[in-house]
């Protein structure tokens, strides 16, 4: 069983430029969760996507935003990149069921430095 | 809404010494509580979780957390601190969302010293 990987493992980018992040879920999960940790903090939700539709969202300006494709690998895209925009991205996939708890399975991260 | 304090930024213990890690939460439904744990340069692996049943949970490598709905916390102890256990712990919530948004606390360093 595969687990949950994400590309690139590490980012340079310059304020202003745009980035794309990416995730593939572990096999057989149906949703992908991105949430943003900077340094010396825990992680904060970005959005979750469940069958390719965004399905909560956390505090997170619209120049953040993402896609799920059929595979149900994701892509996280940020716009306008701000120097406050570095931190350690994670993907967490699971598999969504009507009710209870779907336990979130986190990939390594990509670390983005903004300059 | 859901939120998660971690009381201590940074803990030593000696090796073989008691590891408590504290945490409170506030939930304004029943919670589902989580420790992750996040070693350098790598991603969240779950130490242990609560979600109903038994209040007193146990985890991997040793590590368990008992669910005090009076305190509104959910510590994390391990008996024997072992120098693999120096890491970076995270304490989250899950709860009253039709979505998987997980709240988590600031998270507490622990050092093993020998």
């Amino acid at each position: 069983e595969t687990g949950v990987t994400q590309s690139p493992t590490h980012l340079i980018k310059t304020r202003g430029q745009q980035v794309t992040l990416r995730c593939s879920s572990q096999s057989g999960h149906n949703t992908v969760s991105w949430y943003q940790q900077a340094l010396g903090q825990g992680p904060q939700f970005i959005f979750q996507y469940y069958r390719e539709e965004e399905n909560g969202r956390g505090n997170f300006p619209p120049r953040f935003s993402g896609l799920q494709f059929p595979n149900y690998s994701s892509e996280l895209n940020v716009n306008a990149l701000e120097l406050d925009d570095s931190a350690l991205y994670l993907c967490a996939s699971s598999l969504a069921a009507s009710g209870g708890y779907n336990e979130q399975f986190f990939g390594p991260g990509t670390r983005l430095t903004v300059l | 809404a859901q939120s998660v304090t971690q009381l201590g930024s940074h803990v030593s213990v000696s090796e073989g010494a008691l590891v408590l890690l504290r945490c409170n939460y506030s939930s304004s439904v029943p919670p589902y509580l989580f420790w992750y744990v996040q070693y350098p340069n790598q991603g969240l692996q779950l130490l242990l979780k609560y979600t109903t049943g038994a209040t007193l949970v146990k985890g991997i490598n040793g590590f368990e957390a008992e669910f005090k709905k009076s305190e509104t916390s959910f510590h994390l102890t391990k008996p024997s601190a072992h120098m693999s256990d120096a890491a970076e712990y995270f304490c989250a919530v899950l709860g009253g969302t039709s979505y998987g948004k997980l709240t988590f606390g600031q998270g507490t360093i622990l050092t093993v010293h020998p």
